[in-house]
């Protein structure tokens, strides 16, 4: 399973979209691209996936490159309630958390 | 539909003594998961199961125990607590095990061993 190298921090505007940067270069063709959030010490909550193409939710917005070795959460209207931690996760069998992005929305 | 139970929410141990966290998904979900958080980092991969009865190890399984007798529960076993298995403990399910599923989180269980 590939891993992924995300930002250790970005801080953001309100009512500013939130591009949040993921690379995962050693991603295999049948992995999928996770993103997960976590507001304080909540369980994990479920953002968006993605495995070639594009993809658009209520949520965000995830562009995955041609190559497929990066990928950018984006968060159209990021307010302060997204402020959290932000994985992003390339998996085949196991979800393998790193890090994480830690975003903060300021007013 | 409450998803995915965790049981108890904190928990205080002694160091040697054992217990069990309780998992429960009422989605039906064939796979299940543990993984822990220690402060600052992400989670960790403990164990995971694919469906009844079958089990396997993940990232951090030495010192934890688990079985998998019904679709419904997963519980996490400490056989003898140390101080370093203090943590977070966050359990999920997923419909099956393959990358084009979700998972499901509950909401942790805080365990710290004195």
């Amino acid at each position: 399973d590939a891993k992924t190298t995300q930002p250790t921090s970005m801080d953001c505007a309100e009512g500013r979209a939130a591009n949040l940067p993921c690379n995962h270069s050693t991603i295999s063709g049948n992995e999928y691209v996770y993103w997960y959030r976590q507001i304080h010490s909540q369980g994990p909550q479920y953002i968006i996936h993605g495995l070639k193409n594009n993809e658009t939710n209520e949520m965000a917005s995830l562009i995955i490159t041609e190559d497929r070795k990066s990928s950018t959460l984006i968060l159209p209207h990021a307010t302060l309630r997204d402020t959290a931690v932000y994985y992003c996760i390339s998996t085949g069998n196991q979800f393998y958390f790193g890090t994480g992005t830690s975003l903060t929305v300021i007013p | 539909n409450a998803g995915v139970t965790q049981t108890p929410k904190f928990q205080v141990l002694k160091t040697g003594q054992s217990m069990t966290l309780q998992c429960a998904q009422d989605m039906n979900h064939e796979y299940m998961s543990w993984y822990r958080q220690d402060p600052g980092m992400g989670l960790r991969l403990i164990h995971y199961s694919v469906g009844a009865g079958i089990t396997d190890q993940g990232e951090v399984p030495n010192g934890y125990n688990v079985s998998r007798s019904t679709t419904e529960d997963f519980p996490l076993r400490l056989l003898s607590a140390a101080p370093s298995q203090t943590s977070v403990y966050f359990c999920a399910s997923s419909p099956q095990r393959w990358s084009n599923q979700p998972q499901h989180f509950g909401d942790g269980t805080r365990l710290s061993i004195l």
